[in-house]
């Protein structure tokens, strides 16, 4: 039982415009959402988190929405740079100190 | 950066043999985790820890066990590994003050002949 789905394993844009990545999930108890950033041969690292009190949160470029009613959410990068080529990962949690549970990740390639 | 280190980086192994894996944390966070990634499946939770000598299961805990004498050291084995544990693991840490975000280390990629 996927709990948090990644439907697109890949996604490719041209620098400078936007990147969207979605992630649906089905587990109504997740009440906090987090974004991952995992380049090749390194660990996750954290980028962004929404809290589900909130429908948008954002950090300079990166911007997270969440829309409840439809378990959904999405990370939108603007612009987009070749440097965010990477595997992102969304995450959601019940509480804190919880397990995180993942999606399946989606392959980000930003072409000059 | 957190202080996480994971040893070894590397390992090759064979079918059958004992493994363990190290993850050792200097941020003197409460919890650790241990997840794997494959291919399909994202990250998957091993097992985790919310204190010394307190663990319990995660979803793919079949073959594995773990141990958390110290609070800055969190080890994994697979008592008799097999080929489908060949994996890239990965260990994360959180703090307890109402901290959602884990913080992971560099991983250890095993592979099991």
């Amino acid at each position: 039982d996927q709990q948090v789905k990644q439907n697109s394993p890949s996604l490719s844009v041209q620098e400078g415009r936007i990147s969207i990545l979605n992630c649906d999930y089905t587990n109504s108890m997740f009440d906090y959402f987090l974004w991952y950033k995992k380049y090749p041969a390194e660990g996750p690292t954290f980028l962004i988190s929404i809290s589900s009190i909130k429908d948008k949160n954002e950090d300079g470029r990166f911007t997270v929405f969440l829309n409840k009613s439809a378990k959904h959410l999405s990370l939108h990068i603007v612009p987009s740079q070749p440097g965010d080529s990477a595997v992102y990962f969304c995450a959601a949690s019940v509480k804190s100190g919880s397990r995180l549970t993942f999606g399946e990740g989606t392959q980000l390639t930003v072409n000059p | 950066d957190a202080g996480i280190t994971q040893s070894p980086r590397h390992k090759v192994t064979e079918t059958g043999t004992p493994v363990t894996l190290r993850c050792h944390q200097t941020e003197n966070h409460r919890y650790m985790y241990w997840y794997r990634q494959d291919p399909g499946h994202g990250l998957r939770l091993i097992h985790y820890s919310y204190g010394v000598k307190d663990t319990d299961k995660g979803e793919v805990s079949d073959g594995y066990s773990v141990s958390r004498s110290k609070t800055e050291d969190f080890l994994l084995t697979l008592e008799s590994a097999t080929s489908s544990q060949t994996s890239v693991y990965f260990c994360a840490i959180s703090d307890s003050q109402g901290q959602r975000e884990q913080y992971f280390g560099p991983g250890t990629r095993l592979t099991v002949t």
